[in-house]
């Protein structure tokens, strides 16, 4: 079964350096999101991509972070200046389609989980 | 506006009852509820989804209510079963943003015990 794979699986920083988290989409989906969860909170968006632009993003996704399809396959979100509030898990999903369309089921990956110390 | 209140925060059934988790939101703008259920250690998984065309939707132990009227959705799991133990969300989406946006509920851990 197709699934979303990323790395790290875990990433201990630094506050202030700089992260990447990696993403590989299952290959014929066209819509990407990276959603965060804080220890013990709910699972939050913060940004789609498709068409290679940003097709929406949250109030948390501010100019310390930044997204990239660098290649066909990989999806990439970076952390300028990492703060001690961006300790969380970090999931990446992608889609077929639109979210609310039928063909628009989001797949998860297990997560990156963050540290910033 | 944005929000979606789930609750209750955790559940606790025996293998053989019935659980129900509620959710309710305030944006008459949001088209789309689906519910996701998370193991620990993995990301959340689709579990089933209603549109607020239909007021009820059931996929064989799992069945979504949906109140439009009062701006509130369900999720029941008859026949709870130990393996059922995981956390499960609640979400909405709305067409006008795209679509690509979920909005996620606090959260319900559920344990079922043998």
């Amino acid at each position: 079964e197709p699934e979303v794979t990323q790395t790290p699986s875990h990433q201990v920083t630094q506050m202030g350096q700089e992260v990447i988290l990696r993403c590989v989409p299952i290959s014929n989906h066209l819509y990407f999101y990276w959603y965060r969860q804080i220890l013990g909170q709910k699972v939050e968006f913060l940004v789609s991509f498709y068409n290679n632009e940003i097709s929406e993003k949250s109030e948390i996704f501010d100019d310390q972070f930044s997204v990239e399809r660098p290649d066909g396959s990989n999806f990439t979100l970076k952390i300028r200046s990492t703060k001690l509030e961006d300790s969380a898990m970090y999931f990446c999903a992608s889609s077929e389609n639109f979210v609310y369309l039928d063909t628009g089921e989001l797949f998860f990956g297990e997560g990156s989980r963050l540290t910033v110390l | 506006q944005q929000q979606v209140k789930q609750s209750p925060q955790s559940l606790i059934v025996q293998k053989g009852g019935i659980s129900i988790i509620n959710c309710a939101y305030e944006n008459t703008a949001f088209d789309y509820f689906p519910w996701y259920q998370q193991f620990p250690g993995k990301g959340p998984a689709l579990l089933i989804a209603i549109r607020p065309d239909v007021s009820e939707k059931k996929e064989g132990r799992f069945t979504i209510s949906f109140n439009k009227s009062a701006k509130q959705f369900s999720l029941h799991i008859m026949d709870s079963q130990p393996g059922d133990s995981a956390t499960y969300f609640c979400a909405a989406s709305m067409r006008e943003t795209s679509g690509s946006r979920l909005t996620f509920g606090e959260g319900t851990q559920l344990t079922v015990n043998p």
